[in-house]
């Protein structure tokens, strides 16, 4: 079966120190993967998203940017951290040619920018 | 432009009672996909069910059910006979069929069950 797993799972960050948080994907090959942020009582925002190694879409601006080196690895990243950055960060992945539209998602990292 | 809202911002409840969470959304799109999604408090999001806008069937699994509704634009979800292991954050979202897995979300309703 297919896990997800992203880490780590909380951390307290300065302002203006880097970031980065890692997603990998296990059990499937070629999935589409997401990065969503969930500000304090706010609905989720989509991030980023990619359909394979190297191809990073962005949905809004920001000071985050995404990686994917990896086939099942999906990175998030910042080079100076803004308080407004502050959130709950989700990744989340697709069947790769999936119908339907559904995604599942990892556990989260809780990013406090202090 | 999409757009779905989730007007309920907690919803308070004694266990066994029945509790429905109100989502409206908003679309030109004459097909997408509608979803519901639980947060417990551990963060995780947890898929519920997925609803093509081509099948107002309402469905049943359990004690979940929804109510699908074209012509009024809203997808409701309810838990019958509350647990406290109910209690969670609840996301209504929308999202378009050529859109992969871009999900437009509500802002949640927060649901709390006592015993």
């Amino acid at each position: 079966s297919q896990t997800i797993h992203q880490w780590p799972a909380t951390l307290v960050q300065p302002v203006g120190s880097p970031l980065s948080l890692e997603c990998t994907v296990e059990g499937t090959s070629n999935p589409n993967l997401y990065w969503y942020r969930q500000a304090a009582g706010r609905g989720l925002q989509l991030l980023f998203y990619s359909v394979g190694i190297g191809q990073i879409s962005s949905e809004v601006p920001q000071n985050l940017s995404a990686s994917r080196p990896q086939d099942r690895q999906f990175i998030l990243s910042s080079k100076k951290l803004l308080l407004s950055d502050s959130g709950f960060y989700l990744c989340a992945w697709q069947p790769p040619l999936s119908s339907g539209n559904t995604i599942y998602f990892g556990e989260g990292s809780w990013l406090t920018v202090v | 432009a999409q757009k779905v809202t989730q007007a309920q911002t907690e919803i308070s409840v004694v266990e066994k009672e029945d509790v429905t969470l109100d989502c409206v959304y908003e679309t030109r799109d004459t097909t997408y996909y509608l979803f519901w999604y639980k947060q417990p408090p551990s963060g995780e999001l947890v898929f519920l069910i997925r609803r093509n806008s081509f099948d107002e069937q309402n469905e049943i699994s359990g004690r979940y059910s929804w109510n699908f509704q074209k012509s009024t634009s809203s997808f409701n979800f309810t838990i019958t006979a509350s647990q406290v292991v109910d209690s969670a954050v609840y996301f209504c979202a929308l999202s378009r069929t050529d859109s992969w897995g871009k999900l437009q979300f509500g802002a949640g309703t927060q649901v709390v069950v006592t015993p």
